[in-house]
């Protein structure tokens, strides 16, 4: 099973500033092979980004991915109030399909 | 749009079988390129990917889950449904229905779950 470990586990920033998480794997694989999802309280998760850099439909380009191998970062560039939320990377290259922890984005 | 909706009961009985639908909207869920899959979200922790299944009944599971899981398909109803046998208080969750989809990037195949249900919690007690 591949693993895929978050970082931070809680990340503390202000509107405006630049939030980079990050998503190692315990496997390498391709970055076709990762998805980004954003969750807020009380919804359930929503595609943000697919194919490790793809924007998911009603994302702005303030949001980004990147990566390959075994890490993969999400960039927000400039933080805004709706952004705050928990952030979780999903891999597929293998059987079980796997998020990691997530990482929490708080004000 | 597509929606997805689940439904079922919310307390289930240790060692009973948890059973639930999800009724797809706004498409067909006899649309190539898609299948429709079950996510859980234990509480206050990740997520946990269950299975999909095709809308012509192939399935494909869990390995961690699969000896108690099963997945149906209803075409002419535009559902489908899960059912997880033997369930402890570790099945505790939220679960949610999602559309597994096939796209591409830089005509390079991937996958992704683009629609969500809003989720059903379910909690196994007696």
């Amino acid at each position: 099973e591949v693993v895929l470990t978050q970082s931070p586990g809680t990340l503390s920033l202000s509107p405006g500033e630049r939030a980079t998480l990050s998503c190692r794997a315990s496997q390498s694989f391709a970055g076709t092979y990762l998805a980004w999802y954003q969750q807020k309280p009380g919804q359930a998760p929503r595609l943000l980004i697919y194919g490790a850099s793809s924007r998911a439909t009603g994302f702005p380009d303030r949001f980004s991915g990147s990566g390959s191998g075994r890490d993969f970062t999400l960039t927000i560039s400039r933080l805004e109030p709706e952004d705050f939320a928990v952030y979780y990377c999903q891999q597929y290259s293998s059987a079980p399909y796997t998020f990691g922890q997530g990482t929490k984005l708080e004000n | 749009q597509v929606q997805l909706q689940e439904s079922g009961p919310g307390l289930v009985k240790p060692s009973q079988t948890l059973s639930l639908s999800c009724t797809v909207s706004g498409g067909s869920i006899r649309s190539d390129g898609y299948s429709w899959s079950w996510i859980r979200q234990h509480p206050e922790k990740g997520l946990e990917w269950i299975g999909y299944i095709f809308h012509t009944g192939t399935t494909f599971y869990n390995p961690s889950l699969k000896s108690r899981l099963s997945m149906s398909v209803d075409t002419s109803n535009n559902q489908f449904s899960l059912k997880l046998s033997s369930v402890t208080a570790a099945d505790t969750a939220i679960y949610y229905c999602a559309r597994w989809t096939k796209g591409s990037v830089r005509e390079i195949i991937t996958f992704y779950f683009d629609f969500w249900g809003q989720g059903i919690p379910v909690t196994v007690s007696s």
